[in-house]
C-alpha cells in the first residue's frame, strides 16, 4: 500500500459543485501539503500544515480550503468549483526533522466542466 | 514571477545520448532538490544539494549546485528509456523550511 494515499484519483464535476479531495498518510509525518500541477507551471503550493492545529496558506489558496482532521489526514475542498481549477492535485508529507524531502501521493485529477 | 526557471521545457533524445537540464534563479537558495515524476505518479526525490559548487553523482546522473547557490544542473550520461519523465527542481521558500517552491520542469523523452 502507498504511504500517501489520495482519493479520488479521478473526478469530473460541474461548475459550482463542492468537491473534497482527501489525503491520508502512514509515514507518521507531521507536515502535510497540497500542491496543484498545471502544464508548464510546475507544482504550486495551495495550503500546508505543520501539525494538527496549524494551517497555512500557500501561493494560490483563493477558492480552496483545507482541514487537518488528524495527523494522518489532510483534506482539500473546493467550495464552488470553477473550470480553471481543472488540474492535477498532489498531497505530500514531510518529516519536520528531515532534510526537507517531500513524499507525494499519486495525484487526484480533477476536471471541472 | 517564477523563482526557479528550468530549461529546456521539453527534450527528446535518442537512447545513449547525453543531456543536461538546467535550473536557474535570481535568488540564493540554501539548498536545491531534484525530483523525477513519471506519468500517473507523484514526484520522487533524486537528490538534495546543499553546498555551493557541490557535485553529486547517482549512477548515470550528475547533479551540480552553482557556486553562488542560484542555479543547478542535472547531467545524464547515456540516457535510457527509463530516464523518461518530468524533472523538477525545488528549493525551500525560506531557510530551513521544507515547504518547497518548484520549478517549471523539464519533460524528457528518451527514444529507444
Amino acid at each position: 500500500d502507498a504511504d500517501v494515499t489520495q482519493t479520488p484519483r479521478n473526478r469530473i464535476t460541474k461548475t459550482g459543485k463542492r468537491i473534497m479531495l482527501e489525503c491520508s498518510q502512514t509515514k507518521g509525518h507531521d507536515r502535510m501539503y497540497w500542491y496543484r500541477q498545471d502544464p508548464g507551471l510546475g507544482l504550486r503550493l495551495i495550503y500546508y500544515s505543520f501539525d494538527v492545529k496549524d494551517i497555512n496558506k500557500g501561493e494560490i489558496s483563493d477558492g480552496y480550503s483545507v482541514s487537518r482532521q488528524a495527523q494522518a489526514k489532510f483534506s482539500l475542498s473546493l467550495e464552488s468549483a470553477i473550470p480553471n481549477q481543472t488540474a492535477l492535485y498532489f498531497c505530500a508529507t514531510s518529516d519536520a526533522m528531515g532534510a526537507g524531502e517531500l513524499f507525494f501521493g499519486e495525484g487526484s485529477r480533477l476536471t471541472v466542466l | 514571477t517564477q523563482l526557479l526557471e528550468q530549461s529546456p521545457q521539453f527534450l527528446s533524445i535518442q537512447e545513449g545520448e547525453n543531456l543536461t537540464v538546467y535550473c536557474n534563479s535570481s535568488s540564493v537558495f540554501s539548498s536545491l532538490q531534484w525530483y523525477r515524476q513519471e506519468p500517473g505518479e507523484g514526484p520522487v526525490l533524486l537528490v538534495t544539494v546543499v553546498t555551493g559548487g557541490e557535485v553529486k553523482k547517482l549512477k548515470r546522473l550528475t547533479f551540480q549546485f552553482g557556486d553562488a547557490r542560484k542555479d543547478s544542473s542535472l547531467h545524464i550520461t547515456a540516457a535510457q528509456p527509463g530516464d523518461t519523465g518530468l524533472y523538477l527542481c525545488a528549493g525551500p521558500r525560506t531557510r530551513g523550511a521544507n515547504n518547497l517552491f518548484f520549478g517549471t520542469g523539464t519533460r524528457l523523452t528518451v527514444i529507444p
